[in-house]
């Protein structure tokens, strides 16, 4: 069974400063791995999307990367902005099964 | 294009009463889902469909709870005799499964059900 993990749960930073999220998942057998921004009381963003036989991808200021041997993801924010501040989830979609699996996300404030 | 669309955003219902929510994925989108989510917690995986069959359901979805997708286009999540417990945010994802962006998931806005 899949788990994935999101930690810290919530990170506080001053406005300029570059960031990582980190996202860790239990079953290296993915096929993509999505990373999404969501705002109180609203719907999911799709941020970026990995493939497995990806390392990275860029969008703008955000990095995300790619390590399916160690199971591990992170998405890199450089200059963060206040309107930055959300949550933020990563999700694994299974090989062999049609769901993704979502972390709990990571709540980020940035600070002006 | 404008997006996956939920109908209601918001439905207050008391318990034992019957809802039903409607999901519009965006168009050609093939793959459509459904999740749970609660507060502090990320989306809980209910089912999804490819076209109008139904390929997965999660333990999660008692007897209490059915989904369509009659004719591959939209589709619906009723949930019967409703309990508090099953209040949360519902939330409808669409995707296509072809092409570079494989299962990259475009959420709706989702549908806040509050059971009294």
């Amino acid at each position: 069974k899949q788990e994935v993990t999101q930690i810290p749960a919530a990170l506080s930073v001053p406005e300029g400063e570059n960031l990582v999220l980190n996202c860790s998942f239990t079953d290296s057998a993915i096929y993509n791995l999505q990373w999404f921004r969501q705002d109180p009381g609203k719907g999911l963003t799709s941020l970026l999307l990995i493939q497995s036989s990806q390392r990275e991808q860029t969008s703008g200021r955000l990095n995300a990367s790619l390590d399916k041997s160690s199971g591990r993801s992170t998405l890199y924010i450089a200059a963060s902005q206040p309107g930055d501040s959300a949550t933020y989830l990563c999700a694994a979609h299974n090989t062999n099964a049609g769901k993704s699996t979502f972390g709990d996300g990571t709540t980020l404030t940035v600070k002006p | 294009d404008t997006g996956v669309s939920q109908d209601p955003r918001h439905k207050i219902t008391k318990r034992g009463q019957n809802v039903t929510f409607r999901c519009d994925p965006i168009s050609e989108h093939n793959r459509l889902y459904w999740y749970r989510q609660t507060l502090g917690q990320g989306p809980e995986f209910l089912t999804y469909f490819q076209n109008e069959a139904q390929l997965e359901k999660s333990r999660l979805l008692s007897d209490r709870f059915s989904a369509e997708r009659p004719k591959g286009s939209f589709s619906t999540l009723e949930i019967q005799r409703t309990e508090q417990g099953d209040s949360a945010m519902y939330l409808c994802a669409s995707t296509h499964t072809g092409g570079r962006s494989y299962n990259e998931q475009f959420f709706g806005p989702g549908t806040r059900l509050t059971v009294l």
